[in-house]
C-alpha cells in the first residue's frame, strides 16, 4: 500500500511563515487533506481539496500540491498553531482505495 | 451541525473483543464514509476501516483479519469490533465522517467531523 511521508518536526519563529510537506505516490491522484491536533484533542480538518478551508479555519492556513508532494503553509504563525499536523489521502493503488495518514509533523512556534 | 458521539468499554483484557459505537447527530448518514481511526500513546493516526450507508466496508489490510465495522441506519450509528486484542491495541479510538469529491483531474478525501475519542487500554 502507498505511504505518506512527513518530516517529524518543524519549528518556526512567531509571525514567520512555515511549510509542512507530505510526500507519497497517492498524491499524484488525490489532493491531501491536513489536520491539526493539539494535545488531548481530536484532530481538526484545516485544509482539504486543492486549497479549501473549513469554516472557522484562519486564512493564514493554505495548501498546495506539486507532483507527489503536498504542502501546508502557515503564513504568520501564531502561538496557538503549535500542534501536530497530519496529512491524509486515499491510496489510489488499491481497489477500493484505502485511507492513509502521514506520520505527523510536530510544529513548534518559537 | 453534525456531531459524532462515541462510546464503549475502556478497559479490556488480552484476547477480549473491543466494541465501540458512534452515533451521528444532526446530519445525513448517506453519501459519506464512516471511519474508525486510532492513535496509540505518543504515536500517529492509524486508519482502521470504514463503512458507507449501504454497509459496504473497507479495512486496513494490517487489521482486516480482526476488524468488523457495521452500521445501523435506523439509529444513525456505526460500530467497531476488534477481536483478540493485545497491549498493542491500546490507543485512543476516534470515529469520523469522511467525504470524497472530484476536483478536475484529481480527487480529494477528507474527514471533516470527528468524535471526541475513546481511550481503550488493554491490560491483564
Amino acid at each position: 500500500s502507498s505511504e505518506l511521508t512527513q518530516d517529524p518536526a518543524v519549528s518556526v519563529a512567531l509571525g514567520q511563515t512555515v511549510r509542512i510537506t507530505c510526500q507519497g505516490d497517492s498524491l499524484r491522484s488525490y489532493y491531501a487533506s491536513w489536520y491539526q491536533q493539539k494535545p488531548g484533542q481530536a484532530p481538526v480538518l484545516v485544509i482539504y481539496g486543492k486549497n479549501n478551508r473549513p469554516s472557522g479555519i484562519p486564512d493564514r492556513f493554505s495548501g498546495s500540491s506539486s507532483g507527489n508532494t503536498a504542502s501546508l503553509t502557515i503564513t504568520g504563525a501564531q502561538a496557538e498553531d503549535e500542534a501536530d499536523y497530519y496529512c491524509n489521502s486515499r491510496d489510489s493503488s488499491g481497489n477500493p482505495p484505502d485511507v492513509v495518514f502521514g506520520g505527523g509533523t510536530k510544529l513548534t512556534v518559537l | 451541525q453534525v456531531q459524532l458521539q462515541q462510546w464503549g468499554a475502556g478497559l479490556l483484557k488480552p484476547s477480549e473483543t473491543l466494541s465501540l459505537t458512534c452515533a451521528v447527530y444532526g446530519g445525513s448518514f448517506s453519501g459519506y464514509y464512516w471511519s474508525w481511526i486510532r492513535q496509540p500513546p505518543g504515536k500517529g493516526l492509524e486508519w482502521i476501516g470504514e463503512i458507507n450507508h449501504s454497509g459496504s466496508t473497507n479495512y486496513n489490510p494490517s487489521l482486516k483479519s480482526r476488524v468488523t465495522i457495521s452500521v445501523d441506519t435506523s439509529k444513525n450509528q456505526f460500530s467497531l469490533k476488534l477481536s483478540s486484542v493485545t497491549a498493542a491495541d491500546t490507543a485512543v479510538y476516534y470515529c469520523a465522517r469522511g467525504g470524497v469529491a472530484a476536483a478536475g483531474p484529481y480527487y480529494y478525501y477528507y474527514m471533516d467531523v470527528w468524535g471526541k475519542g475513546t481511550t481503550v487500554t488493554v491490560s491483564s
